[in-house]
């Protein structure tokens, strides 16, 4: 079974500084793929980031960049120049071998001060 | 490209009731799959329908069951509504790459049921 743990259940950071929202994992799977997804208030789940276990270099994507260390099985994520509009609950997931199934950890929510 | 869209976007029925919501993917897409969002467990994967067959389902009970048209389009339904199953029922469908990983799935606004 797979299971991801995030650590924080709230943050706050302060506007154009940057955060880690951490996310630790566990599996037994050879290859899996990390997804780090957004949901603001609306409910709407947003993609941010993906890191696949065989890739060699950390992903990026614009101002969010994952930092993936893979024996220490964390895989957090990197938040440049916050934004108010940042202000949500962040989500790690990891997905089956098959690659049709996330598993989500508890969230972390994120809140931008002005 | 439009997203993807579910039906009705709110919901509020009674327990003992049965409810069916709809899911329609982006086009192209063939994997369409369901998640539960509540306060208490989070998110959990419901099932995942591809080319009109479940290929994956999470660990609920059986009043909960789903299909996939030939259009992709896909139903959940739940029967026999009980107060736990109030929650935001998140449908996502993703292009399946082959080799099977990093399909990123896509996620629709949701249906919030509110059992009473």
């Amino acid at each position: 079974a797979q299971k991801i743990t995030q650590t924080q259940p709230g943050m706050f950071v302060q506007e154009k500084e940057a955060v880690t929202l951490d996310c630790t994992y566990d599996t037994s799977d050879p290859s899996y793929g990390l997804f780090w997804y957004k949901q603001p208030s609306s409910g709407e789940m947003i993609f941010l980031i993906y890191q696949g276990s065989y890739d060699q270099q950390n992903a990026t994507e614009g101002r969010y960049s994952l930092n993936f260390q893979k024996a220490r099985k964390s895989a957090n994520l990197v938040i440049s120049a916050s934004q108010l509009g940042d202000s949500a609950m962040y989500f790690c997931a990891i997905e089956n071998n098959a690659g049709n199934m996330l598993t989500f950890g508890g969230g972390t929510r994120l809140m931008v001060k002005p | 490209k439009a997203g993807v869209t579910q039906t009705p976007r709110y919901l509020i029925k009674t327990r003992g009731q049965q409810v069916t919501l709809s899911c329609s993917p982006i086009s192209g897409h063939r994997s369409v799959s369901w998640y539960q969002q509540t306060p208490g467990q989070g998110l959990q994967f419901l099932f995942e329908y591809f080319s009109e067959t479940q290929r994956n389902k999470g660990n609920f009970p059986g009043r909960f069951s789903g299909r996939q048209f030939s259009n992709s389009r896909s139903e959940m339904n739940v029967s026999t509504l009980e107060l736990g199953d109030s929650a935001l029922y998140l449908c996502a469908s993703s292009l399946v790459l082959a080799g099977g990983l990093g399909n990123e799935q896509f996620f629709g606004p949701g249906t919030r049921l509110t059992v009473l």
